[in-house]
């Protein structure tokens, strides 16, 4: 079973916007991690973020965590036609190598 | 430095057929986690190895089975493939005792069961 849920599941803006996403989970989680897939490859990790911080920035991107409402949200400023991809957000239960587990994702296309 | 390896890239097989698929970690990673990818969904845990032992196990049948080498490269062996068992394999490596929780992911292996 999934342990997140990102919303929208379809996401379609111009070129010069931001994007937003959210992901919801279910159970307490030790860090929330988002990743980015490019047309069903592999996927590439985006940022992390552990349940003790609530904000985290790495250059045009923004994750949120909410963990009293168990959601997330990641923030794409100023798109670009490149960062049109899929985006999943992956809980983390415990610390270390432990199993990722991955909502079903939002794909994002980004206009030119 | 090569990141993770996965082959083979694409694969058929029919019914009743089993299938192995490779996985070579990224340099100096010593743990292998497989996913289960299905088309419009989000990767499921199949299981993880680490010093050549079954580590974590998702919720799959005892078809899906795999092994970890010496060198830290790692199999997943199918059995009894169903129409179901089409999907994008991934395959990921972390080092199990390092700060950052990060997965590295590999290409992938597309599956398609006739």
């Amino acid at each position: 079973s999934q342990q997140g849920e990102e919303d929208p599941q379809a996401l379609s803006i111009q070129e010069g916007e931001n994007a937003t996403m959210n992901c919801s989970y279910k159970t307490s989680i030790n860090n929330l991690q988002w990743y980015r897939q490019n047309s069903g490859r592999g996927l590439v990790h985006l940022i992390l973020i552990r349940s003790n911080e609530r904000e985290k920035h790495s250059g045009r991107l923004r994750v949120t965590l909410d963990t009293s409402k168990k959601s997330s949200s990641l923030l794409i400023t100023a798109s670009r036609a490149a960062d049109t991809a899929s985006y999943f957000c992956a809980t983390g239960l415990r610390g270390g190598s432990e199993k990722l587990v991955f909502g079903k994702g939002t794909k994002l296309t980004v206009n030119p | 430095d090569a990141g993770v390896t996965q082959s083979p890239t694409h694969l058929i097989k029919t019914r009743g057929q089993q299938v192995t698929l490779r996985c070579s970690p990224k340099s100096g990673h010593d743990t292998v986690s497989w996913y289960q990818q299905a088309l419009g969904q989000g990767p499921q845990f199949i299981f993880q190895y680490y010093e050549e032992e079954e580590r974590q196990r998702g919720n799959f049948p005892d078809r899906f089975s795999g092994h970890q080498f010496p060198n830290y490269s790692s199999e997943l062996n199918v059995n009894a493939l169903l129409l179901g068992d089409s999907a994008l394999y991934l395959c990921a490596s972390s080092l199990i005792w390092a700060f950052s929780y990060e997965q590295y992911f590999g290409p992938g292996t597309r599956l398609t069961v006739t």
